[in-house]
């Protein structure tokens, strides 16, 4: 079975600083999607970024940019320039190819700094 | 386009009780999924459809039944609510999975059982 593993409760950066997320993921395919998703207080999920297995240049979105390492099924995300409103529990995903099933990890809460 | 809506927003039930989770998507979407979060943990998925009449269960169906009749509609019901399915539930929808296209996601319904 597929595990996504965020090993970082909980992270906190100063404003305009840059964080990096820590997500591990275990599978045996080999073609596969990742996602980070953002949940503000609001509660409403929001993609951030994207990341299909097979492209090896890493996703960037703006200021959200992933380092994705296939072979050591680690896919981590940086947020640079911290702002405000970047404050939110962040989840890591996973989806094998052709799968309907999204599998969550248990979320990395982010405290911006003023 | 509204997206997924969900309603109701919050709802309290007393042990026993049954409820219907409504969920609506305007986006022309077959795929949709039905996710609960607990405190502290990423989302499971509950059930999902692959398209009107097609439903399977996902990690943790037990408690809960669903039904597809419409592409736009996907009805969660909960019949005899436990205090274990106190949760916010996510209702999602996405296109084929066979890409790596983004579920996209409601705004959750807090659902507390006393």
């Amino acid at each position: 079975a597929q595990t996504v593993t965020q090993s970082q409760p909980e992270m906190s950066v100063q404003e305009a600083e840059t964080v990096t997320l820590s997500c591990t993921y275990d599978t045996s395919e080999s073609d596969y999607y990742l996602f980070w998703y953002k949940q503000p207080p609001s509660r409403q999920m929001i993609l951030v970024i994207r990341q299909e297995a097979y492209k090896q240049q890493n996703a960037t979105e703006n200021r959200f940019s992933v380092n994705f390492q296939k072979a050591a099924k680690s896919f981590s995300l940086k947020i640079s320039d911290s702002q405000l409103g970047d404050a939110a529990m962040y989840f890591c995903a996973y989806r094998f190819f052709g799968n309907e099933k999204l599998t969550f990890g248990t979320g990395t809460r982010l405290t911006i700094i003023p | 386009n509204a997206g997924v809506t969900q309603t109701p927003k919050f709802r309290i039930l007393k042990i026993g009780q049954s409820m219907t989770l409504q969920c609506t998507q305007d986006m022309n979407h077959n795929y949709m999924y039905w996710y609960r979060q607990d405190p502290g943990m990423g989302l499971k998925l509950i059930y999902y459809s692959v398209g009107a009449g097609i439903t399977d269960k996902g990690e943790v169906p037990n408690g809960y039944n669903v039904s597809r009749s419409t592409t736009e509609d996907f009805p969660l019901r909960l019949e005899l609510a436990a205090p274990s399915q106190t949760s916010v539930y996510f209702c999602a929808s996405s296109l084929r999975p066979d890409r790596v296209y983004e579920q996209y996601f409601g705004p959750g319904t807090r659902l507390t059982v006393t």
